[in-house]
């Protein structure tokens, strides 16, 4: 069955930092890009940026630079989100999701709520 | 790059079409045949329903389409069901090689 899955809700203080898994299932994950969005509670989706899974390059959209990093770990068919000095803004829930080769994303993880919270 | 522009709300009764527009620019929707729809219902992941302006993925129904004039994108849904009833994003490449969404539609079936 192709599936994204992803880790668990976190519960963070602020200044913490996070790491969200991706396990892919079902396909070779070096056979497209991994796509990462975010919703805060109540918003929109926000494309976050993407990973190349041949390269391990990734690409940030403006406003996820800095603090925000995209790894792979092919071995494990696992793509990871790690957001570092987590600040209460940074609460929403986290989607990975699969760029089928049209700039469209056709599987996605069931999405990680992370909470920034004293 | 700026949000993509659709209406806060649409609503239409059992049975009657919708459309949902999604404007952008040159830049992205007008530029690019790259033009992505999503369904989402609340706390679920987004659905992909259309790619590439108007193709529809395996397995979604056919009430759905999709087009585009200019830079301005829309899907329409007819035959509406209440199962249709959530969030609709679009989605667009563009020219500085990003994705955008749109702000999101919140469709009630009445």
């Amino acid at each position: 069955q192709v599936q994204l899955v992803q880790s668990g809700s976190e519960l963070k203080k602020p200044g913490a930092s996070v790491k969200v898994s991706c396990k892919a299932s079902g396909f070779t994950v070096t056979a497209y890009a991994m796509n990462w969005v975010r919703q805060a509670p109540g918003q929109g989706l926000e494309w976050m940026g993407w990973i190349n899974t041949n390269t391990g390059n990734p690409t940030y959209a403006q406003g996820f630079t800095g603090r925000f990093d995209f790894s792979l770990d092919t071995s494990v068919s696992t793509a990871y989100l790690q957001i570092s000095s987590l600040k209460a803004e940074d609460s929403a829930v986290y989607y990975c999701a699969r760029d089928d080769g049209v700039k469209a994303f056709d599987i996605w993880g069931q999405g990680t709520m992370v909470t920034v919270s004293s | 790059q700026s949000a993509l522009t659709q209406p806060a709300s649409v609503s239409g009764s059992p049975g009657q079409s919708i459309t949902i527009s999604c404007t952008g620019t040159s830049s992205d929707v007008g530029g690019y045949n790259y033009v992505s729809w999503y369904q989402q219902h609340p706390g679920k992941a987004p659905k992909l329903m259309i790619y590439e302006v108007s193709n529809r993925p395996s397995g979604v129904s056919n009430r759905f389409s999709g087009s585009k004039s200019g830079n301005t994108a829309s899907l329409t849904i007819s035959g509406l069901q209440a199962e249709d009833e959530g969030d609709y994003y679009c989605s667009s490449y563009t020219s500085s090689i990003t994705l955008v969404f749109g702000g999101g539609t919140k469709l009630t079936v009445l």
